[in-house]
């Protein structure tokens, strides 16, 4: 069954380091997501994209974050200058469409320490 | 605003007896719901979802969920429970627009003993 890829699994950098957080989305999806879920707290939404675009963003998706679809393959998240409260555990999904018929695919997740 | 109340963090059980994992939750419309689980260093997987059809919603490995209008829930239930099933679950609903924006309870760990 096709899955949904998240590199790397952990990643360790310093405050204030820039932080690009990588994805491969199943090859036929067309909406991309990346959800969140600091360490004891609930799994948040930060971001939906589709056609190249931002479609939604929460109010922790500041001008900080960013996302990019550089390639056909690659969904990525950038964090300019990461702070202490951004480590959790980052979730990228795809679907196919944008209903909820078409359910969310997830990845292992990548786990930010922010030190 | 959609939002989803998991009653318990913690649920345990022994190999072989029932599982009941318990969700309300809060919508202003016909909700979808959805349950997924995480076992430990692996994504979240979907279990099983409710887009109303029919209100006992069947998933993968033995799991079910109904839902109920009047009691504003949509318990998670398993007949008899496996060493494997031990994870968390989540109980999830989709918010209010059109993109997917999921909206996720605080989960329930599952522990499983012998």
């Amino acid at each position: 069954e096709p899955e949904v890829t998240q590199t790397p699994s952990h990643q360790v950098t310093q405050m204030g380091q820039e932080v690009i957080l990588r994805c491969v989305p199943i090859s036929n999806h067309l909406y991309f997501y990346w959800y969140r879920q600091i360490l004891g707290q609930k799994v948040e939404f930060l971001v939906s994209f589709y056609n190249n675009e931002i479609s939604e963003k929460s109010e922790i998706f500041d001008d900080q974050f960013s996302v990019e679809r550089p390639d056909g393959s690659n969904f990525t998240l950038k964090i300019r200058s990461t702070k202490l409260e951004d480590s959790a555990m980052y979730f990228c999904a795809s679907s196919e469409e944008a209903g909820s018929n078409s359910p969310l695919h997830f990845g292992n997740g990548t786990r930010l320490t922010v030190t | 605003a959609q939002s989803v109340t998991q009653l318990d963090s913690h649920v345990s059980v022994s190999e072989g007896t029932p599982v009941l994992l318990r969700c309300n939750y809060s919508s202003s419309y016909s909700p979808s719901l959805f349950w997924y689980v995480q076992h430990p260093n692996k994504g979240l997987q979907l279990l099983l979802k409710y887009t109303s059809a029919a209100t006992l919603v069947k998933g993968i490995n033995g799991f079910e969920a109904e839902f109920k209008k009047s009691e504003t829930s949509f318990h998670l239930t398993k007949p008899s429970a496996h060493m494997s099933d031990a994870a968390e679950y989540f109980c999830v609903v989709i918010g209010n627009t059109g993109f997917q924006k999921l909206v996720f309870g605080t989960g329930t760990r599952l522990l499983v003993s012998p």
